[in-house]
């Protein structure tokens, strides 16, 4: 089945530096991946998604890059603050199932 | 627009009993999604629902979890008896339809002892 792998587990920037999540996934047949930001105590909120049609999506800070060739895609914050500090998890979905299998999740610290 | 509502927020339990937790989907959602969150790990899917009927639990250990949709809007997730390595956060998510984007609700916290 497929299997969704992420890294770093953990991640520390100083504010206003970058961050770069990779997430790798196994089935090729896989055309949707969401990307969710999970604060302490709190269900995962939907941060941006891409489709497998899509090679690059922004929406301000944050970016998602798809490479179906290499089955891995990434998200990028730029100009980080300490609230964008929280867990942060990839996933990828097949149509079909639509089943989203998760990453093991970043933790990312904005240091102020 | 109100999002997934659940409840309680936190249960705690000693091992061999039973607890349920509740799910309120945003309205309109014709899919229901129950996933477990262990510490550290990504959640994982229990069950799915289409309307009121179930489109996949293959991850659902039969024989202490049970879930039902009634009429197709509030879910409950039922574990009898709990075990130890049940202690996780219990999410649950909807969406419109099952291929587009889930929307997830503020999870139960479970610890058993």
């Amino acid at each position: 089945g497929e299997n969704v792998e992420q890294h770093p587990s953990t991640l520390s920037v100083q504010e206003g530096d970058s961050a770069v999540i990779k997430c790798t996934y196994s089935d090729s047949a896989s055309n949707y991946f969401p990307w969710y930001k999970q604060e302490l105590g709190k269900g995962p909120q939907l941060i941006i998604d891409i489709r497998s049609n899509v090679g690059e999506k922004k929406d301000q800070r944050i970016a998602v890059t798809l490479n179906k060739t290499a089955k891995h895609f990434s998200l990028h914050i730029t100009e980080t603050q300490p609230e964008d500090s929280a867990v942060y998890f990839c996933a990828a979905s097949t149509s079909g199932t639509y089943k989203y299998i998760f990453g093991t999740g970043t933790r990312l610290k904005v240091l102020a | 627009e109100a999002g997934v509502a659940q409840s309680p927020r936190y249960k705690i339990i000693e091992k061999r009993q039973s607890v349920a937790f509740w799910c309120n989907p945003i309205s309109g959602h014709a899919t229901l999604y129950w996933y477990q969150q262990i510490l550290g790990q990504g959640p994982k899917l229990l069950i799915q629902f289409q309307n009121n009927g179930v489109v996949d639990d293959s991850q659902l250990p039969k024989d202490r979890f049970s879930a039902e949709r009634l009429k197709g809007v509030d879910s409950t997730l039922k574990i009898q008896p709990a075990k130890l390595e049940d202690s996780a956060v219990y999410l649950c998510a909807s969406s419109l339809q099952p291929q587009e984007t889930q929307y997830f609700g503020p999870g139960t916290r479970l610890l058993v002892l």
